[in-house]
C-alpha cells in the first residue's frame, strides 16, 4: 500500500528557516515524481514543484522559483520542502504529492503539514 | 491568479445534474490531458478524473468529464449530500513548465 507520510504542523516567525518532510513507503521511490502543493484559503490548490528521486531532477512552479527547494533522500525513501527565510505570505497546508509514473495526474497526497507564519 | 479559470461556485439540490467548467490555454489543456480533483474541508485532495475523461477505480460512474479545444468540464449527475466540495482542474503548462490548477469551484448541495 502507498502511503505519504508528513511531518507535523509548525509554527514559526518571519525570517526562520523550515524543512518539513514527507516519508513515503509501499512503491519504489526512485522510479516517481514527487512534489509539493500548497493550499490557501484565498488562492486554492497551487502547485509548488516536484522532484525525480532516481536523478534529482528538479521542477518548480513560477511562483516558487527561488522561493523553496525542494529535495529527496533515496536512502529512506522521503522528500523535502525547505524555506531559508519564512515570510508571513508562507502561511498554509501544504501537501506531498506523487505523480503517476506515466502521466502527470497526482494519485497519491500526504495528510497535509499546516506551516504558521506570523 | 490562476491559469485555468472556473467559476468560483456551483450548486443543485439531491438528484440533480451540475456542470463545471474549466477555461484554460492553448499551450495548457490545448495540448495537454486534463485532471480534476475534489477536496473536502480538512483533507487530503483526491484525484477524480484523470486523462480527461478516465476514472480511477473506486469513483462513482456519476462523476464524468469531457475536454474540447482549450476547455474542460466536470459532471456530477445523482448529486448526493456527500458531493459537498471544492473541485479543481489541472493540466501541465508546457510554456510555464509547470501542473497548473484551476482556481476552484465550490459545489453546495441544497
Amino acid at each position: 500500500e502507498v502511503q505519504l507520510v508528513q511531518s507535523g504542523a509548525e509554527a514559526k516567525k518571519p525570517g526562520e528557516s523550515l524543512k518539513v518532510s514527507c516519508q513515503t513507503s509501499g512503491y519504489n521511490f526512485p522510479n516517481n515524481w514527487i512534489g509539493w502543493v500548497r493550499q490557501t484559503p484565498g488562492n486554492g490548490l497551487e502547485w509548488m514543484g516536484i522532484i525525480y528521486p532516481g536523478d534529482s531532477d528538479t521542477r518548480y512552479g513560477p511562483s516558487f522559483q527561488g522561493q523553496v527547494t525542494i529535495s529527496a533522500d533515496k536512502s529512506i525513501n522521503t522528500v523535502y520542502l525547505h524555506w531559508s527565510s519564512l515570510k508571513a505570505s508562507d502561511t498554509g497546508m501544504y501537501f506531498c504529492a506523487r505523480r503517476t509514473a506515466g502521466g502527470s495526474e497526482i494519485d497519491y497526497w500526504g495528510q497535509g503539514t499546516l506551516v504558521t507564519v506570523s | 491568479q490562476s491559469v485555468l479559470t472556473q467559476p468560483p461556485s456551483a450548486s443543485g439540490t439531491p438528484g440533480q445534474r451540475v456542470s463545471i467548467s474549466c477555461s484554460g490555454s492553448p499551450s495548457s489543456i490545448g495540448s495537454n490531458t486534463v485532471d480534476w480533483y475534489q477536496h473536502l474541508p480538512g483533507t487530503a485532495p483526491q484525484l477524480l478524473i484523470y486523462e480527461n475523461d478516465r476514472r480511477p477505480s473506486g469513483i462513482p460512474a456519476r462523476f464524468s468529464a469531457s475536454k474540447a479545444g482549450t476547455s474542460a468540464s466536470l459532471a456530477i449527475s445523482g448529486l448526493q449530500s456527500q458531493d459537498e466540495a471544492d473541485y479543481y482542474c489541472a493540466a501541465w503548462d508546457g510554456s510555464l513548465n509547470a501542473y497548473v490548477f484551476g482556481s476552484g469551484t465550490r459545489v453546495t448541495v441544497l
